[in-house]
């Protein structure tokens, strides 16, 4: 099946830095999801972005799907950033989503 | 309010004990699964059901069974409790298997002794 690696598993940044984070997926695909776990556990959806970028406020999303990687840059981060990111994509049978294990963010004030 | 409503919040169950994680939906999404979260291992996919009277298994189904008789509920049923099992549950539903709107209850504690 799928494999979907993030990198890094783990990132501190001080608040008011960038960051970027990394997806890389083993097969073609034609979904890629970015989410957000906050520090209480809730799932946000970020980004359905099988192709291109997006932009909503300080966070944007690449994905270079002929190259099987998808980033996600946070400018100017704040303290609500921290949490756990997951991109996800969907199988190859289209019946379900695959993610991967995660990078978690802490930001310090 | 619209969205994924999971109970219970936290349960503590004894090894050998059944239960059931219920999970509703109020958005009219056709497509529903069931998530295990455990540390380090993201989240695995343990059944997922495409509308009304169809479920399928996912990465990790041992030890859980489901079904789908509404649009609007997708219950997970412990047969029979496990200290493997002790994780966080999720629900998440969906117009579609990905995509846009694809949204997730709050998740359920569950520790098996």
């Amino acid at each position: 099946g799928i494999q979907v690696e993030q990198s890094p598993p783990d990132l501190i940044l001080q608040e008011g830095a960038n960051s970027t984070l990394r997806c890389n997926f083993s097969d073609s695909v034609n979904n890629l999801q970015w989410f957000h776990q906050n520090p209480w556990g809730q799932l946000i959806n970020l980004f359905y972005i099988p192709s291109g970028t997006k932009q909503n406020g300080r966070l944007s999303a690449t994905t270079v799907a002929t190259e099987r990687y998808s980033l996600l840059y946070i400018s100017s981060s704040q303290t609500t950033d921290s949490g756990v990111y997951f991109c996800a994509v969907l199988n190859q049978a289209g019946t379900a989503l695959i993610f991967g294990k995660g990078t978690t963010l802490s930001v310090s004030s | 309010n619209a969205g994924v409503t999971q109970t219970p919040k936290f349960q503590v169950l004894k090894t050998g004990q059944s239960m059931t994680l219920q999970c509703a939906q109020d958005m009219n999404h056709e497509y529903m699964s069931w998530y295990r979260q455990d540390p380090g291992m993201g989240l695995r996919l343990i059944h997922y059901s495409v509308g009304a009277g169809i479920t399928d298994q996912g990465e990790v189904p041992n030890g859980y069974n489901v079904s789908r008789s509404t649009t609007e509920d997708f219950p997970l049923r412990l047969l029979s409790a496990a200290p493997s099992q002790t994780s966080v549950y999720f629900c998440a539903s969906s117009y579609a298997p990905g995509g846009d709107g694809y949204t997730f209850g709050s998740g359920t504690r569950l520790t098996v002794v």
